[in-house]
């Protein structure tokens, strides 16, 4: 079946703009991550959502960055007056209710450039 | 100090020599110890998951964690060129419903 979807793959932006990254979750999926991955670096937690509502999101940086998932499907990761420190690969990771472990998915990511 | 530490590497070895990757944390929270393997330019895929100390085997993969020592193991047998990627430890406090800790990655490179 399809995995978890991001879009787009790679977003070149300028210092100040505002860009929206987009998630879709595998079918089904309940909850749903975003991490984002600097250069040599692992994933690091941006904010977990549990259908609608944002369950911790304790990982965003600042107040420049903002998620939503109004359907509990589908997730936008916004980020405000974007900085050159922002260019990252942003990953998005969903998984399923129920069984023991909670698996997380990932998406292959938004490799985010800004200049 | 970052709550899991991971030697970037890289390493590399030979076509079917035996793989020791390992990572250390700081946090004794930690109960659930996953290692994940990512390939240049894709998202990390889930290859362990295990739950407090002990060993876990899958294939030629198998998974140590030894909670008093802080410290966590992945082994790979009979090491194939396919297996160069980054792999990732990660660790997490409960057992779903929870951000997932990562180390940096260790580059592995196996020489054909």
């Amino acid at each position: 079946g399809a995995g978890v979807s991001q879009t787009p793959s790679n977003k070149v932006t300028e210092k100040g703009k505002y860009v929206e990254l987009r998630c879709d979750p595998i079918s089904g999926h309940t909850a749903l991550y975003w991490y984002r991955q600097s250069l040599g670096q692992g994933p690091e937690f941006l904010i977990y959502f549990q259908g609608t509502g944002a369950a911790d999101d304790s990982g965003l940086p600042n107040d420049r960055f903002f998620a939503v998932r109004p359907e509990g499907s589908v997730s936008t990761l916004k980020i405000q007056r974007t900085e050159r420190g922002d260019s990252a690969v942003y990953l998005c990771a969903s998984s399923p209710r129920g069984g023991f472990a909670d698996t997380q998915y990932f998406g292959p990511g938004t490799r985010l450039t800004v200049l | 100090q970052k709550e899991v530490e991971q030697d970037p590497g890289p390493l590399s070895v030979p076509e079917g020599a035996i793989v020791s990757l390992n990572c250390t944390y700081s946090n004794s929270a930690f109960q659930y110890f996953m290692w994940y393997r990512q390939y240049s330019r894709k998202g990390p895929e889930l290859l362990m998951y295990t739950y407090s100390s002990g060993n876990k085997e899958d294939g030629r993969f198998t998974a140590q964690v030894d909670k008093s020592s802080k410290y966590i193991s992945l082994f790979i047998r009979d090491s194939q060129p396919s297996d160069s990627a980054t792999y990732l430890c990660a660790m997490s406090q409960k057992h779903r419903d929870d951000k997932i800790i990562f180390g940096k990655g260790t580059r592995l490179h196996i020489l054909p």
